[in-house]
């Protein structure tokens, strides 16, 4: 089994431009999350979704979007790209007994 | 609202010494609890968790948590690293109803 599929694994964006970050499970996990790692700040969640077509905000979700129009797709959107999302991005989907199964995360640097 | 604690940010262990690195949390109710490890440039892999039932949880490689309510800790345990183990260790809580929270991570290194 793939499990969750993030891509790209690696991106370079100027300041100001948008991009979409994929992600993708197979596992038809309903709970899906997008997280932010940064040095010493552990993650932090974005968003997240309970179903298709349920969304909500989590820690830090400006200048983020996000919307699950199935269970196995949840897109990360990025508006107009500041050097402060520069971070690693990972998407995770939750199965029964609330285990998070991770995908292999997208290096972001925005110059 | 939860929060986590992870108290040290860095662990230096010799192989085949024990370890323990410690985790906290606050919350009101009552909570899920979980370990995770990230190996490097990885994504981040479940240890062990914590739902219900014996306070000791046992997960892969040879780690062990102990639930205590009572101090409010879920403290992992291994008793002999190997130099395999070397990673970024994340403690995390979740309630039956809010979002999962992750603490700021340890690193674990193991010196051969």
């Amino acid at each position: 089994n793939a499990g969750v599929t993030q891509t790209p694994k690696f991106q370079v964006l100027k300041t100001g431009q948008s991009m979409t970050l994929q992600c993708a499970q197979d596992m038809n996990h309903e709970y899906m999350s997008w997280y932010r790692q940064d040095p010493g700040m552990g993650l932090r969640l974005i968003h997240y979704s309970v179903g298709a077509g349920i969304t909500d905000q989590g820690e830090v979700p400006n200048g983020y979007n996000v919307s699950r129009s199935t269970t196995e797709d949840f897109p990360l959107r990025l508006l107009s790209a500041a050097p402060s999302q520069t971070s690693v991005y990972f998407c995770a989907s939750q199965g029964a007994g609330y285990g998070y199964t991770f995908g292999s995360g997208t290096r972001l640097t925005v110059v | 609202a939860q929060s986590v604690t992870q108290l040290d940010s860095q662990v230096p262990v010799f192989e085949e010494a024990p370890v323990e690195l410690r985790c906290n949390y606050s919350s009101s109710v009552s909570v899920y609890l979980f370990w995770y490890v990230q190996y490097p440039n990885q994504g981040l892999q479940l240890l062990l968790k914590y739902l219900s039932g014996s306070t000791l949880v046992k997960g892969i490689n040879g780690f062990e948590a102990e639930f205590n309510k009572s101090q409010t800790s879920f403290h992992l345990r291994k008793p002999s690293v190997h130099i395999s183990d070397t990673a970024e260790y994340f403690c995390a809580v979740k309630t039956s109803y809010d979002k999962v929270i992750f603490g700021p991570g340890t690193s674990l290194s193991v010196i051969p």
